[in-house]
């Protein structure tokens, strides 16, 4: 069974520029994150799918982030324009129903940004 | 609101000695808990969770883990280590009707020959 796919896996963009990130969760799991993680921190929540609704974004900065999940398989998250303080990795995660009942996120290997 | 402190940013231990990996938490009710493993360039892999009942959790890889409510506390513990454990190491909580999972800043373990 394939895992979590996201690419790009690094991504160097110059500060302003726009950015995404794809997401392709595991088969059947209806339930998608986004995590941001920055150097030496765990991972911190941005936003949560269920299906195609955005049940969650409490955490995302909307004035630059945006993300969605056209019927509800895979998803993009874009940063518009990117700051410095951007640059961390973007980990997708993904489970079958709330991970709190089944007790399991699948992370992806993570989008590496560098903003220059 | 719940929080998780992992007091001990790296770790060096020898190949085969015993490890523990310490994680305290904060929350008011009864947490639902859990240790990741990051290995370098790869994503995170669950190691272990505690929702209730048997308060000590084995998990994959010869890893269990020791719920300890009086002391908030929710240590990994290996009894010997293999050159392969070498990663980051995450414990996280959470809580039933409150989908945020909270993780701790990690601990990056070493293991020396």
């Amino acid at each position: 069974e394939a895992g979590v796919v996201q690419s790009p896996r690094y991504k160097i963009i110059e500060k302003k520029q726009p950015v995404a990130f794809w997401c392709n969760p595991i088969s059947g799991h209806n339930t998608l994150y986004w995590y941001l993680q920055n150097l030496g921190q765990g991972p911190e929540l941005l936003i949560r799918y269920e299906n195609e609704e955005a049940v969650d974004d409490s955490q995302l900065p909307k004035d630059r982030f945006s993300a969605e999940r056209l019927k509800g398989v895979d998803s993009t998250l874009k940063i518009q324009p990117a700051e410095l303080g951007d640059s961390a990795v973007y980990l997708c995660a993904s489970s079958q129903g709330l991970a709190l009942n089944t007790g399991e996120l699948f992370f992806g290997e993570g989008s590496r940004l560098t903003v220059l | 609101a719940q929080s998780v402190t992992q007091p001990d940013i790296h770790i060096t231990v020898s190949e085969g000695a015993s490890l523990e990996l310490r994680c305290n938490y904060s929350y008011g009710a009864t947490p639902y808990l859990f240790w990741y493993v990051q290995s370098p360039g790869q994503g995170l892999q669950l190691l272990l969770k505690y929702f209730s009942g048997d308060t000590l959790v084995q998990g994959i890889k010869g890893f269990e883990a020791e719920f300890k409510r009086s002391q908030s506390s929710f240590n990994l513990r290996k009894p010997s280590v293999h050159w392969s454990d070498a990663a980051e190491y995450f414990c996280a909580v959470g809580a039933r009707g409150n989908e945020k999972l909270t993780f701790g800043t990690g601990t990056r373990l070493t293991i020396i020959p």
